[in-house]
């Protein structure tokens, strides 16, 4: 598709089980962002990856949540153990083509995202 | 605190009216000043871009950064009802891709 893509668009589980998030992002963004965000909260960055690795994941909340990317496309990211104060909405954005670099190079285009309720 | 500082709103104004909203952030260091745009259930878009300090307008819509004073704006001119969103806006230290760090957003409502 022409945007980025993020499933499931809903999720409801109970507290204490695995949720897995995924996210397409639109092909050839090298770039690819994981947020979270609560009411009132706005957007809290939780990790960025750069193809497949991830330069920066200063902002996952605890080691119940990891995040993978394969072949520069395809991101999960996983909470284990949910716990309440996890539901949000678990938005991902990817940006960029190989060889940008000035102008709008920061911009990001997000997924509608996915909404966790944890019971 | 917060490294960037932005009023939740909610913001009601009448249509056609001019809109300011802003930010202020704590960190110098930021360059790259942007302003995206959510619709309700949606994921937010980029509406303006600028780097470091001054001025940038783009139709309706006009992006300020004063550096000295930490202090971003954007300005809606001749607002429209669909102009109603959540107005975020987000920074980076630099260039390139990297973590952006945004502000809690500001609900605005365009009433007809």
């Amino acid at each position: 598709g022409a945007g980025v893509s993020q499933s499931p668009s809903n999720k409801v589980t109970e507290k204490g089980k695995d949720v897995e998030l995924r996210c397409d992002p639109i092909s050839g963004h090298t770039a690819l962002y994981w947020y979270r965000q609560s009411l009132g909260q706005g957007l809290e960055f939780l990790i960025y990856f750069q193809g497949n690795s991830a330069p920066d994941k200063s902002g996952l909340p605890s080691d119940r949540f990891s995040a993978e990317r394969t072949g520069g496309s395809v991101s999960t990211l996983t909470i284990q153990r949910t716990q309440q104060e996890d539901s949000a909405v678990y938005l991902c954005a990817s940006g960029g083509k190989p060889g940008r670099t000035s102008g709008r190079a920061t911009e990001q285009f997000f997924g509608p995202g996915t909404r966790l309720t944890v019971l | 605190q917060k490294e960037v500082e932005q009023d939740p709103g909610p913001l009601s104004v009448p249509e056609g009216a001019i809109v300011s909203l802003n930010c202020t952030y704590s960190n110098s260091a930021f360059q790259y000043f942007m302003w995206y745009r959510q619709y309700s259930r949606k994921g937010p878009e980029l509406l303006m871009y600028t780097y470091s300090s001054g001025n940038k307008e783009d139709g309706r819509f006009t992006a300020q950064v004063d550096k000295s004073s930490k202090y971003i704006s954007l300005f809606i001119r001749d607002s429209q009802p669909s102009d109603s969103a959540t107005y975020l806006c987000a920074m980076t230290l630099s260039g390139g891709y990297q973590k952006v760090t945004f502000g809690t957003g500001t609900k605005l409502q365009v009433i007809p």
